[in-house]
């Protein structure tokens, strides 16, 4: 069975500071991708990034960089200079290659950031 | 481009009624996901469908129910409503080409 979890349930920083939200995850399948969702208040679920369980290369999309790291079974993300915008909840997840996406997403129970002015 | 679009915002149920909720995918997506958003259960997968067909369930019981039509717009339908299915409901579609799910916004159900 596949399990994804996210250890910090809340974070608060003052904004421009850095943050790493942590994402550990188990699955006995060889091909499998993660992702990263927001969801601000408003409660739609955003997409941030999507990693393919061959591709540990780590990215960079401005603020935002994602360490996948296939050895600790971890994939964390970190916000740079963070901003009050950045204030959501912010959700891992791991979804099986094989099948299509027959199982749907296995979410982490989601870990509330707030950047406080 | 128009996102997933959920129907309505908000549905106001009791207990024992039956509640349906409605979801058009971005267009070009012929799969369909439903989650459940309830408090103290995180995201949980409901159903998927694809291609007008239901593919596969979570582990709900089958009030929990549903269909995609032609066009690719599903619907979720939740029989005897009990006051635990008050949640938030999520749906996503997916492209063939990519496996990203993409989330409209959502339907809040209360169950009193």
């Amino acid at each position: 069975a596949q399990k994804v979890t996210q250890a910090q349930t809340e974070i608060s920083v003052v904004e421009k500071e850095d943050v790493t939200l942590d994402c550990v995850y188990e699955t006995r399948d060889t091909t499998y991708y993660l992702f990263w969702y927001k969801q601000p208040p408003s409660g739609e679920l955003v997409f941030l990034i999507r990693r393919n369980s061959f591709d540990e290369q780590n990215e960079i999309s401005g603020r935002y960089s994602w360490n996948f790291q296939k050895s600790t079974s971890s994939f964390n993300f970190t916000i740079t200079a963070s901003q009050v915008v950045d204030s959501a909840v912010y959700f891992c997840a791991l979804s099986e290659a094989r099948g299509g996406g027959a199982d749907g997403l296995t979410f982490g129970k989601g870990t509330h950031l707030i950047i406080q002015p | 481009e128009a996102g997933v679009t959920q129907s309505p915002t908000h549905l106001i149920k009791t207990r024992g009624q039956q509640a349906t909720l409605r979801c058009s995918p971005i267009s070009g997506h012929t799969s369909v996901y439903w989650y459940q958003q309830a408090l103290g259960l995180g995201l949980q997968f409901l159903l998927w469908y694809d291609e007008g067909e239901e593919r596969n369930r979570g582990n709900f019981p089958p009030r929990f129910s549903g269909r995609q039509f032609p066009n690719y717009s599903s619907e979720l339908n939740v029989n005897a409503l009990e006051l635990e299915d008050s949640a938030l409901y999520l749906c996503a579609s997916r492209g063939v080409s990519k496996n990203i799910q993409y989330f409209g916004a959502g339907t809040r159900l209360s169950v009193l």
